[in-house]
């Protein structure tokens, strides 16, 4: 049980076009999921919180314009990065958690390459 | 502001002897210690996590430790194997108020030799 699966699992994409990366969980309701970025050999760096049916709350530093988040159902999140320029390649991963949970299971993350 | 320390960053051991990984939180109003194992190229896994209201938890050859009063917690694996190599992050949260995010340490890599 709690799996949690993102598409796609990597992309490239050219600078200036925009990038959306699902996540999804597969046998849960995840009323809140979180938004992480990972750059090689370092930490986890959490980008927003997105709770369903409301706006995400972003971390300072991170641009809410730039990475728009949507959490419409209880088992889908999309990030959408707007204007992907090369800074913005990263490997993106996303995390659920159902209500009243504690536990965050993550997904498999994407590798986002912007040329 | 929330912080996690960990130590070492990097931790080469001998296949069957024991590794163990030490984190240190600030927030005294932590109370939910997960530990996640990431492999290379892959999102991270659970593989153990305590509450503040414990003081040790076992999972076969996994063992966690928490001291609440000086804010330690670590992690033990005996028996190690080369498919225990990758590296691993602890975590510290408040589950209350609605604040509950992770707080991430910056992770050691674990290698493994056979």
């Amino acid at each position: 049980g709690a799996v949690v699966s993102q598409h796609p699992s990597w992309v490239i994409c050219k600078s200036g076009t925009s990038v959306k990366i699902e996540c999804r969980s597969l046998d849960f309701q995840a009323t809140t999921m979180f938004w992480y970025r990972q750059f090689p050999k370092q930490s986890l760096m959490l980008m927003a919180t997105s709770n369903e049916g409301s706006k995400a709350t972003y971390e300072q530093g991170v641009e809410k314009d730039k990475f728009l988040i949507n959490h419409a159902s209880l088992t889908l999140s999309t990030l959408t990065v707007t204007s992907a320029h090369p800074e913005d390649s990263s490997f993106y991963i996303c995390s659920a958690r159902s209500l009243g949970g504690e536990t965050q299971y993550f997904g498999p993350g994407t590798r986002l390459l912007v040329l | 502001g929330e912080n996690v320390e960990q130590h070492p960053s990097t931790l080469s051991v001998q296949e069957g002897d024991s590794a163990v990984i030490k984190c240190t939180y600030s927030d005294s109003a932590s109370n939910y210690f997960p530990w996640y194992k990431q492999e290379l190229g892959k999102g991270p896994q659970l593989i153990i996590d305590i509450r503040s209201n414990v003081g040790e938890k076992k999972d076969q050859r996994i063992a966690v430790t928490l001291n609440k009063t000086a804010k330690h917690f670590s992690l033990h694996i005996t028996e190690t194997q080369p498919e225990d190599s990758a590296v691993y992050f602890c975590a510290a949260s408040r589950s209350s108020g609605g604040y509950n995010k992770l707080i991430f340490g910056a992770g050691t890599r674990l290698a493994v030799h056979p």
